[in-house]
């Protein structure tokens, strides 16, 4: 059975960091892109980063980057996303997702919520 | 960066009837490899997105045949045939032809 479990997520003040981490089992973790895509509150879903399947390449969203790094540890089967210089708009819900050419496909997690707030 | 319009907004259905929903993007979307990447994923009240058309018309494992995608281009359309309860939620259409990625801001379908 395929599972991604994220964590990490919680509450923080603006200008905190938080790093969320995605736990995967069920698929070879090590030959897939992965992904993270967020939800704001009661908003639509957008795209926030990807990652190839060794790490050498990284792609993110305008609004993330210089802020945001996403990392994996194929010898632990899990993904990660470094948050810093957090800001109130980035309040929402992270899922993971394995990626296709960078795109989520069929296996999300549940998402962790992340709220920026002081 | 590629803007997604999805139309409409909000879907009212009936039971066993036929819903279309449009996206159309600022820019095309066919890749230089000639692909035009393309997604529809489907969001039920309370849980994560699931995918269901993948490369404008082709639909994901365990995706049933009621659900179709068309288009080429810039305009795109996901077609329910027969809406069931089930069907309720919020469908979005996302393209990764260009970085960065980019989702359309979801239709939202209700009985």
């Amino acid at each position: 059975e395929v599972q991604l479990v994220e964590s990490g997520g919680g509450l923080v003040q603006p200008g905190g960091s938080l790093r969320l981490s995605c736990a995967v089992s069920g698929f070879t973790f090590s030959n897939s892109w992965m992904c993270w895509v967020r939800q704001a509150p009661g908003r639509g879903l957008e795209w926030v980063a990807s990652i190839n399947e060794d790490g050498s390449d990284k792609y993110y969203v305008d609004s993330v980057k210089g802020r945001f790094t996403i990392s994996r540890d194929n010898a632990k089967n899990s993904l990660y996303l470094q948050m810093n210089s957090l800001r109130a708009e980035d309040t929402a819900v992270y899922y993971c997702a394995r990626a296709s050419r960078g795109a989520p496909e069929e296996y999300w997690g549940r998402g962790t919520l992340v709220t920026v707030s002081s | 960066d590629v803007v997604m319009t999805q139309s409409p907004l909000s879907l009212p259905v009936t039971l066993g009837q036929p819903a279309s929903i449009s996206c159309r993007s600022s820019q095309s979307l066919v890749h230089s490899d000639g692909n035009t990447y393309l997604n529809w994923f489907q969001q039920r009240p309370g849980q994560s997105p699931r995918r269901l058309i993948y490369k404008v018309s082709n639909r994901a494992s365990g995706v049933p045949d009621k659900f179709s995608g068309s288009g080429s281009g810039t305009d795109f359309t996901l077609q329910i045939s027969r809406v069931e309860a089930e069907d309720v939620g919020v469908y979005y259409c996302m393209h990764h032809t260009h970085w960065p990625f980019t989702f359309g801001g979801g239709t939202k379908v209700e009985i």
